[in-house]
């Protein structure tokens, strides 16, 4: 099963306005990153916030983490239509052999 | 500097082929990992290199092979195709070989089995 799981599953907003998703996953963590795909493309990396974080900007993004609720929000401010795509979580689980685990990814739509 | 490189871009296939596709990791960067995309699934992990070396492997069975050079340039091969492997498949380079590190993600390869 998905360690990380998006909500809501696609989101659809006019351009101007905030986009938040969420994630939330099963297992204590080591850090979360969140990427975003264009159609059929490949992933980017937007954000990576430790399990000792809090909350992480970058640009336009603000990532949230509360691990006593094993969750994390994504904001994207001021939307543009540019910010269409797929956005996925993927947590990194402590100890050794770990590996990225994606969510099945939530996709938003903003209109012009 | 350059991204990650996968070849080919597009691939078809007919069911019991093998198939072979390549990745060139970004330069310095040492960890390759390759994931399956479908619409179904999502993104699965296949398997991780790091220094030629097989680090972590995902559950997906013994067709899905892989392999990584000295120049850390990575292949991963699908014996016997079958229908349900019809998935983009990405391969993502990283400084180290944990996962922590940010993962560089290539533009994919599209198969499509027959």
């Amino acid at each position: 099963s998905q360690q990380g799981e998006e909500d809501p599953q696609a989101l659809s907003i006019q351009e101007g306005e905030n986009a938040t998703m969420n994630c939330s996953y099963k297992t204590s963590i080591n850090n979360l990153q969140w990427y975003r795909q264009n159609s059929g493309r490949g992933l980017v990396h937007l954000i990576l916030i430790r399990s000792n974080e809090r909350e992480k900007h970058s640009g336009r993004l603000r990532v949230t983490l509360d691990t006593s609720k094993k969750s994390s929000s994504l904001l994207i401010t001021a939307s543009r239509a540019a910010d269409t795509a797929s956005y996925f979580c993927a947590t990194v689980v402590s100890g050794a052999n770990s590996k990225l685990t994606f969510g099945k990814g939530i996709t938003l739509s903003v209109r012009p | 500097k350059a991204g990650v490189t996968q070849t080919p871009r597009y691939l078809i296939k007919t069911r019991g082929q093998q198939v072979t596709l390549s990745c060139s990791p970004i330069s310095g960067h040492r960890s390759v990992s390759w994931y399956q995309q479908t619409p179904g699934q999502g993104l699965q992990f296949l398997f991780e290199y790091f220094s030629e070396t097989q680090r972590n492997k995902g559950n997906f069975p013994g067709r899905f092979s892989g392999r990584q050079f000295s120049n850390s340039r990575s292949e991963m091969n699908v014996s016997t195709l079958e229908l349900g492997d019809s998935a983009l498949y990405l391969c993502a380079s990283s400084r180290g070989w944990e996962a922590k590190n940010i993962q560089y993600f290539g533009a994919g390869t599209r198969l499509s089995v027959l």
